[in-house]
């Protein structure tokens, strides 16, 4: 069965403190992964794209991993702000071009 | 810039009234797309368009219709609203690489 599962399911750090947020997946056969950011009351915004050949990639403080072998992810916000309070969304492509989206984490930065 | 813009943030109707929400974009997508978000269930794919007037089911498409009369326009009808179709509805287009572009969301409530 295709399947997307995030951990932690919230979580909660103090402004300056890094983190990192894990998806695994057991989607197959496997395109790509993408992490979004989701704002309250907004649309998911893309973060990062991973394919198959890639490990690291990174977007400002935001940096994905991907183990193509174990099928995980994890995405780790370095120095993290206020204004990166939001959900984030794990979304596997698959080769027939089906998503499969994960329940997201929902982070909350404190001062 | 990508822009995906849906007709109303909040919404409220009564049970029975038919509904209508509205997704515009601006960059000649072909593909559009029609999600209703829910905590713990993460996105789900009610229906989607790969060109005007062609529209496909997607996972949950009981109690929804689409209508893709243009191609920068993609409506979503609820016939006859009811209590558990209360939801955040995104609207999202497909561009390069396959990435999709979100609306700001409606988030839709049936009373």
């Amino acid at each position: 069965k295709n399947q997307v599962e995030q951990s932690p399911q919230s979580l909660i750090i103090l402004e300056g403190k890094n983190c990192t947020l894990q998806c695994n997946y057991t989607v197959s056969p496997f395109s790509n992964l993408r992490w979004y950011k989701q704002d309250t009351g907004r649309g998911p915004v893309s973060l990062t794209i991973m394919t198959f050949s890639e490990n690291t990639k990174s977007n400002g403080r935001y940096t994905a991993t991907l183990d193509a072998d174990t099928k995980q992810s994890s995405l780790h916000i370095t120095a993290s702000q206020l204004s990166d309070s939001a959900s984030y969304i794990c979304v596997v492509r698959t080769g027939a071009n089906n998503l499969f989206f994960g329940t997201g984490t929902r982070l909350t930065v404190i001062p | 810039d990508v822009k995906v813009t849906q007709s109303s943030r909040y919404l409220v109707k009564r049970t029975g009234e038919k509904v209508f929400l509205e997704c515009v974009q601006d960059m000649d997508h072909e593909n559009m797309f029609w999600y209703r978000q829910d905590p713990g269930l993460g996105l789900r794919l009610i229906y989607f368009s790969y060109d005007v007037k062609m529209k496909e089911k997607g996972d949950i498409p009981e109690g929804y219709s689409v209508s893709r009369e243009k191609k920068e326009r993609f409506s979503l009808i609820l016939e006859s609203a009811s209590t558990n179709q209360t939801s955040m509805y995104l609207c999202a287009t497909k561009g390069q690489i396959y990435e999709q572009y979100f609306g700001p969301g409606t988030r839709l409530t049936v009373t």
